[in-house]
């Protein structure tokens, strides 16, 4: 089986600007979670998805934003970048949930410049 | 404030010698998983390990948990210079579709 996919692997960009990451999880997982990982904060949850509904989220501002199309693909977008959102940004599938095994991908690097 | 927090950060130990981190989390749980990643590249799964489970055994590694105490620890056994990475666990609170992620301990393992 493939693992899990995300694109792009890097990204630049300036504040203001918005982003789009994405993630193609394990064929047959239907979770998706995305985290945010910094050197100061750690890793940080920032949603899931399961079946295309968010199932729970975690405390970023509205500016972070997903979805979870029917084919379990998802994207996550990040409006009005600010500096502070530089970070690596991963996702993770699995084929409940957290109670299961998390896959990762290799994560997006993100730099706000 | 995060739900794990990992003891200690940093660990330095020479190849042969086992290495114990240990993991201490807040509320009640349905799982605690531990993960492993090398030089900021994605988290590999290590173990997972139920509320109503004690211990579990993967390889060289082996896993407690002790609710009563909200405690993990793990054990890497006959460490390698391969096992030199960021250790995390994550705790996956009842209910809540959500993992929580410790600090980490960065273990360093010397040839």
């Amino acid at each position: 089986k493939a693992g899990v996919t995300q694109t792009p692997r890097y990204l630049i960009k300036t504040r203001g600007q918005q982003v789009t990451l994405s993630c193609s999880p394990i064929s047959g997982h239907r979770s998706v979670s995305w985290y945010q990982q910094t050197p100061g904060q750690g890793l940080q949850f920032l949603f899931e998805y399961f079946s295309e509904t968010q199932r729970n989220k975690g405390n970023f501002p509205g500016r972070f934003s997903g979805r979870q199309f029917s084919n379990s693909r998802s994207e996550m977008n990040v409006s009005t970048l600010e500096l502070g959102d530089s970070a690596l940004y991963l996702c993770a599938s699995s084929f409940g949930g957290s109670y299961n095994e998390q896959f990762f991908g290799p994560g997006t690097r993100l730099t706000v410049l | 404030s995060q739900q794990g927090e990992e003891d200690p950060q940093a660990l330095s130990i020479q190849e042969g010698e086992n290495a114990t981190m240990n993991c201490s989390y807040k509320t009640s749980i349905n799982n605690l998983q531990w993960y492993r990643q090398n030089s900021g590249r994605g988290l590999v799964h290590l173990i997972l390990i139920r509320s109503n489970e004690r211990e579990k055994h993967s390889g060289r590694l082996r896993v407690t948990l002790d609710t009563s105490k909200k405690s993990s620890s793990l054990l890497i056994t006959a460490s390698r210079a391969a096992d030199t990475a960021s250790y995390f666990c994550a705790t996956d609170l009842e209910s809540s579709y959500k993992l929580i992620f410790g600090s980490g301990t960065r273990l360093l393992v010397r040839p």
